[in-house]
């Protein structure tokens, strides 16, 4: 079967940095892409790997390697307006995205 | 419109009832989806559009229909809703420049009682 996994749930302080870790085993692969969802809205988003490496847009920062069905979210700098899930999907070998159950990243001053 | 739109935003429905929930587009994207969201729960696709005039099934598609007559709507039917249909359904378009992204409504909110 296909799987998503990432930590349920991440607490972090205000300013600093977390890594939200997502793994991965899917039939085929043909790109990841994180999200953030805010409670009580729609996802958006974030960023896209299909090569491994680092993707770095801002403050937000996404790796991926292939060889290990792996993948990461870093946040830098956290903002309280942070808080939120982040959804990390994978495409399979038919296009279609499978979605991890989301991490809820909890910001504390 | 600028996006993706849906409604209703929020719905209670007693069982057995009949529910479209509507899906439309602005930005001429040639595939869209519709997915549900539970607690605890990744999205799961419901169904999926490449294109309109076309259609497929996603992971969980028992208890709903879809159509595509046109580029920019995508409505989802419950046939006869049953309280398992609780949930909060996405719908969403890629294509155009970005083809690799998916874009998100809003959301609807249902609950069948």
């Amino acid at each position: 079967g296909q799987n998503i996994d990432q930590p349920t749930e991440m607490t972090a302080t205000e300013g600093a940095i977390v890594q939200i870790n997502c793994t991965y085993q899917t039939s085929g692969f043909n790109g990841l892409f994180w999200y953030q969802q805010h409670a009580g809205e729609a996802p958006t988003f974030l960023s896209y790997n299909v090569l491994d490496g680092l993707e770095e847009k801002g403050r937000f920062s996404s790796f991926l390697s292939r060889s290990k069905g792996y993948s990461y979210l870093l946040l830098k700098e956290l903002q309280m307006k942070d808080s939120a899930s982040y959804l990390c999907a994978v495409r399979d070998s038919n296009y279609q995205l499978i979605w991890g159950a989301g991490t809820k990243l909890i910001i504390k001053p | 419109i600028a996006g993706i739109t849906q409604a209703p935003t929020s719905q209670i429905l007693a069982a057995g009832r009949r529910m479209t929930l509507r899906c439309t587009q602005d930005m001429r994207h040639n595939a869209m989806y519709w997915y549900r969201q539970d607690l605890g729960l990744g999205l799961r696709l419901i169904h999926y559009s490449n294109t309109a005039g076309t259609t497929g099934k996603g992971e969980v598609p028992d208890g709903y229909s879809v159509s595509r007559a046109n580029t920019d709507d995508f409505p989802l039917t419950l046939a006869s809703a049953v309280p398992s249909q609780t949930s909060v359904y996405f719908c969403a378009s890629s294509g155009g420049r970005d083809t690799d992204t998916q874009y998100f409504g809003p959301g609807t909110r249902l609950t069948v009682l």
